[in-house]
């Protein structure tokens, strides 16, 4: 069965570098999302993505966050530099053409430590 | 600001017992609702989704009802087992799908 990847599993980095998270979503879909879930709270959305551009994103995502999908398989999220309050796992999420009611897949995530 | 409850505290149950989880939500009026799993240091998982003008969902032991006046949306597992232990988290989206919004979660045991 078709899975999103994500890439690393786990990112240690100091505060102020940069980061980049990967992710290669289900090769049919064409919406693209990133969620954060800090160490025992909800799963927060970030951002969507549709047709090369950003869809929605909430108000985490600010100037520091950026997404992109640099060809036809991947989409990257990059933190231009991170803050220790930006440790949390972090889901891509794919969903199809079926509509805007499609069933996202999440990856299995990224944990990020700001050290 | 939207907000999504649902029961901070763990649920627990006998196998066999049918469990039945909470979801409420305030000032927002969403498109559909989703039910998602997820188990510790994993993604979530889709389980259910129900639309706006639909009341309830079934799918397997699964059953889902949404009730837009109450604000409100009950999952239940009918004839429960260990292995449904997991936390179970409610999702609401907006016409288009494009921002997904998520409850706290509740977490689920089943005891042999």
């Amino acid at each position: 069965e078709p899975e999103v990847t994500q890439t690393p599993s786990h990112q240690v980095t100091q505060m102020g570098q940069e980061v980049i998270l990967r992710c290669v979503p289900i090769s049919n879909h064409l919406y693209f999302y990133w969620y954060r879930q800090i160490l025992g709270q909800k799963v927060e959305f970030l951002v969507s993505f549709y047709n090369n551009e950003i869809s929605e994103k909430s108000e985490i995502f600010d100037d520091q966050f950026s997404v992109e999908r640099p060809d036809g398989s991947n989409f990257t999220l990059k933190i231009r530099s991170t803050k220790l309050e930006d440790s949390a796992m972090y889901f891509c999420a794919s969903s199809g053409g079926g509509g805007w009611t499609d069933t996202q897949y999440f990856g299995p995530g990224t944990r990020l430590t700001v050290l | 600001s939207q907000k999504i409850e649902q029961n901070s505290e763990a649920l627990n149950i006998q196998e066999g017992k049918t469990a039945t989880l909470t979801c409420n939500y305030t000032n927002y009026s969403p498109a559909y609702l989703q039910w998602y799993r997820q188990d510790p240091g994993r993604g979530p998982v889709f389980l259910l989704l129900i639309r706006e003008n639909e009341k309830e969902k079934r799918k397997e032991r699964l059953k889902v009802t949404f009730d837009t006046t109450l604000k409100q949306s009950l999952f239940h597992i009918t004839a429960s087992q260990p292995a449904d232990s997991a936390t179970y988290l409610c999702a609401l989206a907006n016409t288009g799908g494009f921002k997904t919004i998520f409850g706290a979660g509740t977490r689920l045991f089943v005891k042999a």
